[in-house]
């Protein structure tokens, strides 16, 4: 099945950096989420964003909603070492069914490491 | 909080055997999924219920797997026979249901071994 593009595949910073990934699309989506997935654990939602160019925010991670529909981007700011896992973006596109739910599609994560 | 929950949290088969699966959703979510995620990978949807009818099961292999939510509450997925490349975690995910900006709960998924 599709997935979506997500870079970095893989991160390692040290304590206190910064970090940044994205998610690329070849389709439109309307609505963007971030999940982070622990070890042996399912995907907890981070951020969800529902329009072109939001910008929000949760704490110390911050995410946006590309203009073109086909991206997003999440950031993290001085990083501690709970955030170590893997971060999944995840995209939903317009309903093509009556209830309104549409399926997310996942992108293939980016691993983060924060090496002591 | 609510939670989704999920048993067992590992199964561990012999290729060719039967397994199943059981997802119990938040309470008074009218939708819920069955994704697989293969080690490395996001999760890919499988089965998506609305109450008790499947809306969604495009990607669900039908020669050996089923899906069923017989009361609209709780689901069982079903592996038979199972085969090697079915080694992954199976997780279940549910939502309100109906509106078109709802946040999908997961629960702690099913981890399979193949053997």
């Amino acid at each position: 099945g599709q997935q979506l593009n997500q870079s970095p595949q893989s991160m390692f910073i040290q304590e206190g950096e910064d970090v940044s990934m994205n998610c690329t699309s070849s389709s439109i989506f309307n609505t963007w989420l971030w999940y982070k997935q622990d070890p042996g654990e399912g995907p907890v939602l981070l951020i969800a964003l529902y329009k072109a160019g939001e910008l929000t925010s949760n704490g110390r991670l911050t995410a946006q909603f590309g203009i073109t529909r086909k991206d997003s981007f999440l950031n993290i700011s001085a990083s501690i070492p709970s955030d170590v896992g893997i971060y999944f973006c995840a995209g939903r596109q317009a309903g093509r069914t009556n209830f309104g739910n549409e399926k997310l599609t996942f992108g293939t994560g980016t691993r983060l490491t924060i090496i002591p | 909080e609510a939670e989704v929950a999920q048993s067992p949290r590992y199964k561990i088969t012999e290729k060719s055997q039967a397994v199943a699966f059981w997802c119990d959703p938040i309470s008074g979510h009218a939708t819920l999924y069955w994704y697989r995620q293969i080690l490395g990978q996001g999760p890919e949807l499988l089965v998506q219920f609305q109450d008790e009818s499947v809306v969604d099961d495009s990607q669900l292999p039908k020669d050996r797997f089923s899906a069923e939510r017989l009361k609209g509450v709780d689901s069982t997925l079903k592996i038979q026979p199972a085969e090697l490349g079915d080694s992954a975690m199976y997780l279940c995910a549910s939502s309100p249901g109906g509106l078109t900006q709802e946040t999908q709960y997961f629960g702690p998924g099913t981890r399979l071994l193949v053997l």
